[in-house]
């Protein structure tokens, strides 16, 4: 199965600022099948991209995916409020099973 | 808008059944992948399986030995059933729907495995 590696594992900004976080794969991701989620506490996971550039419907332009291979990349450009959650990298390109990255925390 | 609604006890005792169900609704469970996932406290997220409702279903296979998912087309709901429970199998158990990955959630049903 495809392993993927989050970093950071934390990252510390504020609002207004630019966020960059990475998701590395242990393989080639099939087709670019990699999906980024948005998860707070209590809550459902939120699909946020997939394929790797697409946005989901209803999610903000701030949020941007690019990268192919084995290497992706989730930028919000500016941080609102409501962005400080944990994201999740997905990937679904190759033979199930699906895996996810450990995450990476966006805090204030 | 299609909604997912999950419901199943939240506390199974070990070497029981765990047994959950999925209820759709706003949509039809016809033509789409359908998907288990959980997340243990402190742990990534895990994908349990899929299926499709003509009869396609795929299994993480560690789990595979333990793990069944049937659907009810008629109520328009899916179920998972893990059998030999431990508490290695305490998570947040979430059905979702698979379009362009899994685009659409449950909202989660904590489970935990205690006697």
């Amino acid at each position: 199965e495809i392993v993927l590696t989050q970093s950071p594992a934390t990252l510390s900004l504020s609002p207004g600022e630019r966020a960059t976080l990475s998701c590395g794969a242990s393989r080639n991701v099939n087709a670019n099948y990699l999906a980024w989620y948005q998860h707070k506490p209590g809550l459902a996971p939120r699909l946020l991209i997939y394929d790797a550039s697409t946005r989901a419907t209803g999610i903000p332009d701030r949020f941007s995916g690019s990268g192919s291979g084995t290497d992706f990349t989730l930028t919000i450009s500016r941080l609102e409020p409501e962005d400080f959650a944990v994201y999740y990298c997905q990937q679904y390109g190759s033979s199930p099973p699906w895996t996810f990255g450990q995450g990476t925390k966006v805090e204030i | 808008q299609v909604r997912l609604q999950q419901s199943g006890p939240g506390l199974v005792k070990p070497s029981e059944t765990l047994s959950l169900t999925c209820t759709v609704s706003g949509g039809s469970i016809s033509s789409y992948y359908w998907s288990w996932i959980r997340q243990a406290a402190g742990k990534r997220l895990e994908w349990i399986g899929r299926f499709y409702p003509s009869g396609s279903t795929t299994y993480n296979p560690s789990l595979e030995s333990r793990v069944t998912m049937s659907v009810d087309m008629s109520k328009n709901q899916f179920s998972l059933i893990l059998r030999s429970v431990t508490a290695a199998d305490t998570a947040v158990y979430y059905c979702a729907r698979e379009t362009h990955a899994l685009e659409i959630w449950g909202p989660g049903t904590l489970v935990t495995v205690s006697s």
